[in-house]
């Protein structure tokens, strides 16, 4: 069975860091990009970052550039998510997506269940 | 403020049809395709429907994509309960080099 599982997601004082990761099983990882997508209590989707099967290429959501950083390790089948610099505005639940194709702008086909990050003092 | 946007609401009874617009620019919309995806309350979204018009296996062919220029629609035919969602747009925006995402549209079966 294809399977997304995040973690890493918890309570965090503003100005600090947080890594989120996403265990993948079922389906050949090394093959497929991966993105992150979060939505804040009781509002929309908003993408965050998106990465290359390879990890070549990433890109980033302006609200998040400079701050987070996307990354996997293709022998673990994990992505991840280093934030750092948190604000209040990044509350939300973070969702890991696999990406139909090998491309970056292509369907996310398959989501995890999602981590909470609170960012509040 | 989203960069595609979606009436906030919708709503049909049984049986009926209904659509979400989606309304982005020559940037989103107008050059690349469009995506729909589903989310039930308090669960993950679901991808409905891809490239503009290809529906993933398993979704039901009540749910129909289309794309004219810098807008799209998502319509739902022979609506039924477990339709009730939020229902979402999305576009890569080649101007912001990343993904774009409608407000959502939440949809009442009434």
């Amino acid at each position: 069975e294809v399977q997304l599982l995040e973690s890493g997601g918890g309570l965090v004082q503003p100005g600090g860091s947080l890594r989120l990761s996403c265990a993948a099983s079922g389906f050949t990882f090394s093959s497929y990009g991966m993105s992150w997508v979060r939505q804040a209590p009781g509002k929309g989707l908003e993408w965050v970052s998106v990465i290359s099967d390879s990890g070549g290429s990433t890109y980033y959501a302006d609200s998040v550039k400079g701050r987070f950083t996307i990354s996997r390790d293709n022998s673990k089948n994990t992505l991840y998510l280093q934030m750092s610099s948190l604000r209040a505005e990044d509350t939300a639940i973070y969702y890991c997506a696999k990406v139909i194709y090998s491309s970056v702008a292509d369907a996310f086909d398959i989501w995890g269940q999602g981590t909470l990050v609170t960012v509040s003092s | 403020q989203s960069v595609l946007t979606q009436p906030p609401s919708a709503s049909g009874t049984p049986g009926q049809r209904v659509t979400i617009s989606c309304s982005g620019s020559s940037s989103n919309i107008g050059s690349n395709y469009v995506y729909w995806y589903q989310q039930l309350p308090g669960t993950a979204p679901k991808l409905l429907i891809y490239r503009n018009n290809q529906r993933p296996s398993g979704v039901p062919d009540r749910f129909s994509g289309s794309k004219s220029g810098t807008s799209a629609s998502l319509a739902i035919s022979g609506l039924r309960s477990e339709d009730e969602a939020d229902y979402y747009c999305a576009a890569w925006d080649d101007s912001l080099t990343g993904w774009v995402f409608g407000g959502g549209t939440k949809l009442t079966v009434l």
